[in-house]
């Protein structure tokens, strides 16, 4: 069974740090790119950032350019994502979720269940 | 830009048929996109790609109950014989070159 594992939320002041990790299992890591995914709450989804099946090429949402770093190692079969500077608008659960084979990241064909990243004072 | 737009809610009798639309900005109407269900409290399940012809191809363990088409710019998510467990957000994505797009979301409620 395919399933992806989110861990490393937590509550952090504003300007903190925080690394989350997603856990893939059920599937050949290394064949897919994999993303990203917040919802503030109340709110709805927003991608955050993705990267390619060898981790050469990773791409983000303007709001968090320079403060997030998408990284993976497929020798530990994990995926995660630093998170530097945290404000409160970054308050959301964070989904690890899978995105195809191919060149491109494309449909989410699998999601984790999330981690809930509270930025406050 | 591209930017998907969907309506904030729906309801339908249990038993009935709703349609979800997500449009497309303009221009954009040769894109898929793919649905996806988020029951209260749970993460996001993937629920189906659809085409700019209106295929749709769903997922794995998703009810034929599910389908999909497409007009134009629009791409619909249609839930037959609507149950209870299948009142949630439902959103739309799409792709481009380097970056992922959501719409705001559609609420079905079942009456």
């Amino acid at each position: 069974e395919t399933q992806l594992v989110e861990s490393g939320g937590d509550l952090v002041q504003p300007g903190g740090s925080l690394r989350l990790s997603c856990a893939p299992s059920g599937f050949t890591f290394n064949e897919y790119w994999m993303s990203w995914v917040r919802q503030a709450p109340g709110k709805g989804l927003e991608w955050v950032a993705n990267i390619n099946q060898d981790g050469s090429e990773k791409h983000y949402v303007d709001s968090v350019k320079g403060r997030f770093t998408i990284s993976r190692d497929n020798t530990k079969n994990s995926l995660y994502l630093q998170m530097d500077s945290l404000r409160a608008e970054d308050t959301a659960v964070f989904f690890c979720a899978r995105g195809g084979q191919g060149k491109y990241c494309t449909v989410f064909d699998r999601w984790g269940q999330g981690t809930l990243v509270a930025v406050s004072s | 830009q591209l930017v998907l737009t969907q309506s904030p809610s729906t309801s339908a009798s249990l038993g009935a048929s709703v349609k979800v639309t997500c449009t497309l900005s303009s221009g954009h109407h040769t894109y898929a996109i793919a649905w996806h269900q988020q029951q209260p409290k749970k993460g996001p399940r993937y629920l189906m790609i659809v085409n700019p012809d209106g295929r749709h191809s769903r997922g794995d363990g998703v009810p034929d109950r599910f389908s999909g088409s497409s007009s134009g710019t629009e791409r619909y998510l249609t839930i037959s014989s609507l149950q209870s467990e299948d009142e949630a957000d439902y959103y739309c994505q799409t792709w481009g070159t380097g970056f992922q797009v959501f719409g705001g979301g559609t609420r079905v409620t079942v009456l």
